[in-house]
């Protein structure tokens, strides 16, 4: 059975510091990582979405990384913002198309 | 653009009561999905539907039965609310991919959420 797991569960940092958020997974046969963003009392919006076949994805100040073979991805943010303060959790497609969700990380920058 | 809806955003119910909570998506996607989410925990999904006309387990359907009544609408029906059914329920949307293409997979779009109590 797959299992999602993200360390650390909460990080607080200061303002502008470069940060990264891990996320583990104990079967490699996945056909997409996603990371997403979730505010309080909201739903979750989409940040990156990685293939099977790729190694990252980068979007603005985001890149995100999969490592199939070792079950490991990870999302690093640059130069963090009070604004980026949510909790951010990772998602893998199963083999029968499910997406299968970590606990998530609550990230707080503090300004 | 309103992407995915969601009614009603709260309730509160008493044991053994039923309720159907509502969801809509005006994207034209095919898939669409029933996640719960509880304190400290990651979304399990309870069903999905990849397509008009067909619905499928996820992993916690016991006490749920949906509804995909046209391809925009999918619902969520408690027969009988339980204490353990209080949560925080969230519809998503995509376009499912096509089997063999992997590549056309699309990210899933999330409504606001239902939050329900039960007492």
């Amino acid at each position: 059975k797959q299992e999602v797991t993200q360390i650390p569960a909460a990080l607080s940092v200061p303002e502008g510091e470069n940060l990264v958020l891990n996320c583990s997974f104990t079967d490699s046969a996945i056909y997409n990582l996603q990371w997403f963003r979730q505010d309080p009392g909201k739903g979750l919006t989409s940040l990156l979405l990685i293939q099977s076949s790729q190694r990252e994805q980068t979007s603005g100040r985001l890149n995100a990384s999969l490592d199939k073979s070792s079950g490991r991805s990870t999302l690093y943010i640059a130069a963090s913002q009070p604004g980026d303060s949510a909790t951010y959790l990772c998602a893998v497609m199963d083999s029968s198309y499910k997406l299968i969700f970590g606990s998530g990380t609550r990230l707080l920058v503090r300004p | 653009n309103a992407g995915v809806t969601q009614t009603p955003k709260f309730q509160v119910l008493k044991t053994g009561q039923s309720m159907t909570l509502q969801c809509a998506q005006d994207m034209n996607h095919n898939s669409m999905y029933w996640y719960r989410q509880d304190p400290g925990m990651g979304l399990r999904l309870i069903y999905y539907s990849a397509s008009e006309g067909t619905t499928d387990k996820g992993e916690v359907p016991n006490g749920y039965n949906v509804s995909r009544l046209n391809k925009r609408e999918f619902s969520l029906r408690l027969e009988s609310a339980a204490p353990s059914q209080t949560s925080v329920y969230f519809c998503a949307s995509s376009n499912h991919i096509a089997l063999g293409d992997f590549n056309s997979n699309q990210p899933q779009h999330f409504g606001d959420g239902t939050r329900l109590s039960i007492l």
